[in-house]
């Protein structure tokens, strides 16, 4: 079975200072696919990325940045600059033939 | 609009009085998926469906049923809830049987058993 660990339950910055938020997987899958969400106060969940297990690429968007690394199973995401908009519960989670496994979410706390 | 419904949004009940919380999508989506969020505990999936009539289940399926009749609907069902059942439900659906399909959401429904 999978397990997604996210050490940090808050996590609280000033506006403008960057942060990063950390995932760790575990499985013994090969093939998977991990992703990160965004649960803002209002309570949706918002899809933010996906990531296959072949695919290590860094990526970047806008503020947003997430690093894969397989050789330690982590997901890392990093958010530049943050903004009280950003102030949220992130959720990783990793999926593997239908079947899902998050984690228990960090909540960010932004503060003008 | 392309959209996940679910209702109702919000329920309180007592323990033992069956109920069910419909789930629906109009994106023609092959996969849909139900999920429980307690606090500090993130989402547990609870049953997912890769197709009409196909059902299998997540981590949390006790307490639990669900029928995929027809690929635009998945309730939840639950016979006889019980206080543990108490939690913030979320409907998912997705376009097809692979990963990395975007999973969307529904709004969520909140659920009270007393």
């Amino acid at each position: 079975a999978q397990k997604v660990t996210q050490a940090q339950t808050e996590i609280s910055v000033v506006e403008k200072e960057d942060v990063t938020l950390d995932c760790v997987y575990e499985t013994r899958d090969t093939t998977y696919y991990l992703f990160w969400y965004k649960q803002p106060p209002s309570g949706e969940l918002v899809f933010l990325i996906r990531r296959n297990s072949f695919d290590e690429q860094n990526e970047i968007s806008g503020r947003y940045s997430w690093n894969f690394q397989k050789s330690t199973s982590s997901f890392n995401f990093t958010i530049t600059a943050s903004q009280v908009v950003d102030s949220a519960v992130y959720f990783c989670a990793f999926t593997n033939a239908g079947k899902s496994t998050f984690g228990d979410g960090t909540t960010l706390t932004v503060k003008p | 609009e392309a959209q996940v419904t679910q209702n109702p949004r919000y329920l309180i009940t007592v323990t033992g009085k069956k109920l069910t919380v419909t789930c629906s999508q109009n994106m023609n989506h092959e996969y849909m998926s139900w999920y429980r969020q307690d606090p500090g505990l993130g989402l547990r999936q609870i049953y997912y469906s890769m197709n009409v009539e196909v059902t299998d289940k997540g981590d949390v399926p006790e307490g639990y049923k669900v029928s995929r009749k027809e690929k635009r609907n998945f309730p939840l069902i639950l016979e006889s809830p019980s206080p543990n059942q108490t939690s913030l439900y979320f409907c998912a659906s997705r376009l097809g049987y692979r990963d990395t399909d975007t999973q969307y959401f529904g709004p969520g429904t909140r659920l009270t058993v007393l």
